[in-house]
């Protein structure tokens, strides 16, 4: 079974920094893409970020880019997203996702980001 | 970036009803769509790809269909577990955007 645990949220004043982690199992970590899609509250889903499986191509969306990094240690199964200069539009909840294709095959629980003074 | 914009926002809807969801895409995607199902607290989970092919594991009473610009998720009869938020989703070119999302809800 496919399980993907997302870590690192919580509070952060404007212009802090966070990283996110996302622990895999239940597949082969390094024969499969791997991205963070974001849900601020009430609203809908943004893919925000992409890797595929050996970190050689990353993909970002404007509203992030320049600002967010995403990697993965295929020794340790755990894809990352360090988010630095974060603003209040930022706020969401954030999910890692196994990719297949150009979807989003199995989603973590998501883990909430607070962006706030 | 592709648009993707689904109607209705939100339906009401009764167990054992037949539903309709419809996504259009502001230019040709081919086949690449998928449907997503989201349930309140909970990540979305993918129902269907490359507009008509059901995920393993997934009830039936769900299809897609629809090529280039338009795309529909129908619902045969409707479960009580049906009830949730459902998203299209553009495979065809960066940034894999999403519509909006259509809430499902019991009347």
């Amino acid at each position: 079974e496919v399980q993907l645990l997302e870590s690192g949220g919580g509070l952060v004043q404007p212009g802090g920094s966070l990283r996110l982690s996302c622990a895999a199992s239940g597949f082969t970590f390094d024969n499969f893409a791997m991205r963070w899609v974001r849900q601020p509250p009430g609203k809908g889903l943004q893919c925000v970020s992409s890797i595929n499986e050996n970190g050689g191509a990353t993909y970002y969306a404007d509203s992030v880019k320049g600002r967010f990094t995403i990697s993965r240690d295929n020794s340790k199964n755990t894809l990352y997203l360090q988010m630095d200069s974060l603003r209040a539009d930022d706020t969401a909840v954030y999910y890692c996702t196994k990719g297949y294709s150009t979807y989003h095959s199995d989603w973590g629980q998501g883990i909430l980001v607070t962006v706030s003074s | 970036d592709i648009q993707m914009t689904q109607s209705p926002s939100s339906v009401s809807a009764s167990v054992g009803d037949r539903v309709t969801i419809t996504c259009r895409a502001s230019q040709g995607i081919n086949n690449f769509l998928a449907w997503y199902q989201q349930k309140p607290g909970k990540g979305p989970k993918i129902l269907i790809y490359t507009a008509s092919t059901l995920r393993s594991g997934v009830p039936s009473r769900f299809s897609g269909s629809g090529f280039g610009t338009d795309f529909t998720l129908t619902i045969s009869s409707l479960q009580p577990e049906d009830f949730a938020t459902y998203y299209c989703q553009q495979g065809h070119s960066f940034p894999f955007t999403f519509g909006q999302g259509t809430k499902l809800e019991i009347k």
